[in-house]
């Protein structure tokens, strides 16, 4: 399958700080979707980018579609404890696959 | 509006036995994915299926597993034979469309003793 790249692998952040992180592809992917999963949870869907350029927000958090289609981000502003988790990017490619980052782990320090 | 449901939430089985689990789709939702996730890691994918059809296994061992999607009932994510390395969360997805957004369920988490 497709292979995402996905960093930072974690972070450490005060409450209030800005949190950014990305994705990056080998390949063009039509889809981007950003998850979070909280512990013993199944991941639940933050945003989703279907048009290249797209910018989209959700409350305090901000994705972008790459205008090469092969990367996309998510920013995350003033951060707060409740935003502890792993965030996920995904990507759907021109064959209809599915794949997955491996995460950026998020600690929010109060 | 339900949404995805698995169970059993937690399921524990000794070496050598079954685990079945069950993945219930959003209603409408038509396109099953299944994922595996060790502790610390990310989502591996495994198998998706539509109704009565599995589209792509690549992700699925050759061996012992095997996933199904029939035309009425949930999907089963089956395991022969379990062995210790199997020990894992396995999360359900499903999706409207063939080019739409994943809605996962809670997981299911085996333990293999």
């Amino acid at each position: 399958g497709q292979q995402l790249n996905q960093s930072p692998q974690s972070m450490f952040i005060q409450e209030g700080e800005d949190v950014s992180m990305n994705c990056t592809s080998s390949s063009i992917f039509n889809t981007w979707l950003w998850y979070k999963q909280e512990p013993g949870e199944g991941p639940v869907l933050l945003i989703a980018l279907y048009k290249a350029g797209e910018l989209t927000s959700n409350g305090r958090l901000t994705a972008q579609f790459g205008i090469t289609r092969k990367d996309s981000f998510l920013n995350i502003s003033a951060s707060i404890p409740s935003d502890v988790g792993i965030y996920f990017c995904a990507g759907r490619d021109n064959n209809n696959d599915m794949r997955f980052g491996a995460g950026t782990r998020l600690t929010v320090k109060p | 509006n339900a949404g995805v449901m698995q169970n059993p939430r937690h399921l524990v089985r000794r070496r050598g036995q079954e685990a079945r689990l069950r993945c219930s789709p959003m209603k409408g939702h038509s396109h099953v994915y299944w994922y595996r996730q060790l502790p610390e890691e990310g989502l591996k994918f495994m198998v998706y299926l539509q109704k009565e059809n599995i589209i792509d296994e690549s992700g699925m061992p050759k061996e012992r597993f095997s996933a199904e999607f029939p035309k009425e009932g949930p999907s089963i994510l089956r395991i022969q034979q379990v062995v210790r390395g199997d020990s894992a969360a396995y999360f359900c997805a499903s999706s409207p469309l063939l080019t739409g957004e994943l809605f996962f369920g809670e997981g299911s988490r085996l333990t293999v003793l």
